[in-house]
């Protein structure tokens, strides 16, 4: 147990469709954020929210996407008209857990776009 | 999106030997972790650095945060076949809010054969 959950950990669709995962933190963090791993690369950075504002969106970030976090606590990132090139990891993080300057990531919502 | 430098790509060695891998950065970081990732799951983080010279042990795990600031290795030492996995390194300038944003490396991809 990460305390990160992630939903659904598999996605497949189909070029065009909508998507969105949903991330869980366990216990009420500050800061969460979205990466993106795409196959045979490490993480990298989409967007962070300090409770509901979200403050940082990494330019991979297009208009396709757009990330929420209602009430501070629980995340959306949905994604429009996915392409296959949107095909990938998406993991959700919070920080501490294990030290200052830490990310506790969770399992991830594997996305695969036909 | 900037990822650090991280070598080798992938090691494949016989269980007992002992591994090293390393990452460099143009950047300096205030912070270095090493995170672990099995197939499937989110990385888990194994090491956190937080000095320059700083040398830290985690059981058969050993990492440095490198003195220029802009790099750091691990070594595991008597290698297992439950230490197969991908090895990331990351880095952060650290402080509060988006400076717990991690810039990754692309990993080495560790196979231990029994």
């Amino acid at each position: 147990d990460t305390g990160v959950s992630q939903n659904p950990r598999h996605k497949i669709t189909k070029r065009g469709q909508n998507v969105t995962f949903r991330c869980d933190p366990i216990s009420e963090h500050n800061r969460l954020y979205w990466y993106r791993q795409t196959l045979g690369q490490g993480p990298e950075f989409l967007t962070y929210f300090q409770n509901e504002a979200q403050l940082e969106k990494s330019r991979l970030l297009s208009d396709r996407f757009s990330a929420e976090r209602p009430k501070g606590s629980f995340s959306t990132l949905e994604i429009q008209r996915t392409e296959q090139g949107d095909s990938a990891m998406y993991l959700c993080a919070i920080d501490g857990g294990s030290g200052a300057n830490v990310l506790t990531f969770g399992a991830g919502s594997r996305l695969t776009v036909l | 999106g900037q990822q650090l430098n991280q070598s080798p790509q992938s090691m494949f060695i016989q269980e007992g030997e002992d591994v090293s891998m390393n990452c460099t950065s143009s950047s300096i970081f205030n912070t270095w972790l090493w995170y672990k990732q099995e197939p499937g799951e989110g990385p888990v983080l194994l090491i956190a650095l937080y000095k320059a010279g700083e040398l830290t042990s985690n059981g058969r795990l050993t990492a440095q945060f490198g003195i220029t600031r802009k790099d750091s290795f691990l070594n595991i030492s008597a290698s297992i076949p439950s230490d197969v996995g991908i090895y990331f390194c990351a880095g952060t300038r650290g402080g509060g809010g988006s400076n717990y944003k991690l810039t990754f490396g692309k990993g080495t991809l560790l196979t231990v054969n029994p």
